[in-house]
């Protein structure tokens, strides 16, 4: 069993709609990042959160650090929201544990 | 503020060969992390660096290595390169090595070994 497990793989909806990715780990953590890659390789840090709920335009990500969760919801959805969104966990220091991702495509 | 550089974008190499990696941080960050990403493993932590010095290992053979020059400007090198080593290769910059400090990544080298 993985260490950071997403769901859900993969998810297609219509634009506009509201998603949501979410992340489970089971380990210990001083942080967890969503990041979201493009194809083409590029990874941009969406979040970095070590508790409660943070927000950014039209995405927002909540983490429950007894329940070791964390959501990524994005609102209002645009077929430039089509991407890999990737939960990953700090395990001390640098080292980041990633979840296998989630790949998004919006239709429009 | 300049991003991550990771150079070159794209390399092919024969198997057998060895190949070197550079990445260089954002101006001021210290750490700096590698990753490998397969279509199989998905992403895996290679290596960090922080202040010239390695601070973590992944679980990667002897043939993976890397260092870090003083101006936190980082190298890693993969010798006696197997096809199984083809993979989109990223590097992070972090200010600090803590585990609660933002990552930025580069765009990421993609090796092909044929």
């Amino acid at each position: 069993k993985n260490e950071v497990e997403q769901s859900p793989q993969n998810l297609t909806a219509q634009e506009g709609e509201f998603i949501t990715i979410n992340c489970s780990y089971s380990v210990g953590i001083s942080a967890l990042h969503w990041l979201q890659q493009h194809p083409g390789g590029g990874i941009v840090s969406l979040f970095m959160l070590s508790s409660g709920k943070k927000k950014h335009g039209r995405l927002i990500a909540t983490i429950n650090i007894q329940e070791k969760h964390s959501s990524l919801h994005i609102t209002a959805s645009h077929p430039r929201d089509s991407a890999v969104y990737i939960c990953a966990v700090h395990q001390g220091a640098q080292k980041l544990v990633f979840g296998q991702g989630t790949r998004l495509t919006i239709n429009p | 503020k300049a991003g991550v550089t990771q150079t070159p974008r794209y390399l092919i190499k024969t198997r057998g060969q060895q190949v070197t990696l550079s990445c260089s941080p954002i101006s001021g960050h210290r750490s700096v992390s590698w990753y490998q990403q397969t279509p199989g493993q998905g992403l895996q932590f290679l290596f960090e660096y922080f202040s010239e010095t390695q601070r973590n290992k992944g679980n990667f053979p002897g043939r993976f290595s890397g260092r870090q020059f003083s101006n936190s400007r980082s190298e890693m090198n993969v010798s006696t390169l197997e096809l199984g080593d083809s993979a989109l290769y990223l590097c992070a910059s972090s200010f600090t090595s803590t585990g609660n400090t933002e990552a930025f990544f580069g765009q990421g080298t993609r090796l092909t070994v044929v």
